[in-house]
């Protein structure tokens, strides 16, 4: 079945530095969507690629689609405390499925 | 803004006990989840939920668990029973359509099985 991989599985960053999370898909990805979630609480849905190649920017967070639509990325500018949480890929294969597979997140410390 | 509410937030139960987890979609979406979270893990996908009917399943959905949508505003996970690894944080999520759109995921209930 499809895998979806990520790393780092943790991180800790002095404030102000940058921090990047990386996913890899054992297939490739009709879509892939970035969640956040932070210490006991639920999946926060922060965007979706589609396209290859795809690059969008919210504030201070871009989100990368690969060419091959099979790896993405996530970069955090000038992190702050309240990016705290852990940040999940999770990818969508499509070919009638539609189940959201979920890497296993990178939790990111920030230490102000 | 609206939100998926799941009830209870959290419940104990004796291994070999039936439960049932409940959730209120948000209002206009069409497609139904549940997703559980083994603590410290990643999130697993379980079940979706189309025009009354189961329309994909993990192997993890086996036999005891079941999903009903019972009037216009719940949707429910029963898991018949219980056993000590189906110790989990349960999340019901939504979404307006079933393709390329966003899952909006509520608070979740935390199982505990003893």
């Amino acid at each position: 079945g499809q895998q979806v991989m990520q790393i780092p599985q943790y991180q800790h960053v002095q404030e102000g530095e940058d921090f990047t999370t990386y996913c890899n898909s054992s297939t490739t990805l009709s879509n892939i969507q970035w969640y956040k979630q932070r210490p006991g609480g639920h999946p926060v849905f922060l965007i979706q690629l589609v396209k290859s190649g795809e690059v969008k920017k919210q504030k201070r967070l871009t989100f990368q689609f690969g060419e091959a639509k099979k790896n993405s990325s996530l970069h955090i500018t000038a992190t702050q405390t309240t990016d705290v949480g852990t940040y999940f890929c999770a990818g969508n294969s499509g070919a009638g499925s539609y189940q959201l597979t979920f890497g296993k997140g990178t939790k990111l410390s920030v230490i102000p | 803004e609206p939100e998926v509410t799941q009830t209870p937030s959290h419940q104990v139960t004796q291994m070999g006990q039936e439960v049932i987890l409940r959730c209120v979609p948000i209002s206009n979406h069409l497609y139904f989840y549940w997703y559980r979270q083994i603590l410290g893990q990643k999130v697993e996908f379980l079940v979706s939920f189309y025009n009354n009917e189961i329309s994909e399943k993990s192997e993890i959905f086996d036999d005891q668990f079941s999903v009903e949508r019972p009037d216009g505003s719940n949707f429910t996970l029963k898991i018949r029973s219980t056993k000590l690894e189906d110790s989990a944080m349960y999340f019901c999520a939504s979404s307006l359509r079933l393709v390329n759109t966003e899952a909006f995921f509520g608070q979740g209930t935390r199982l505990t099985v003893v």
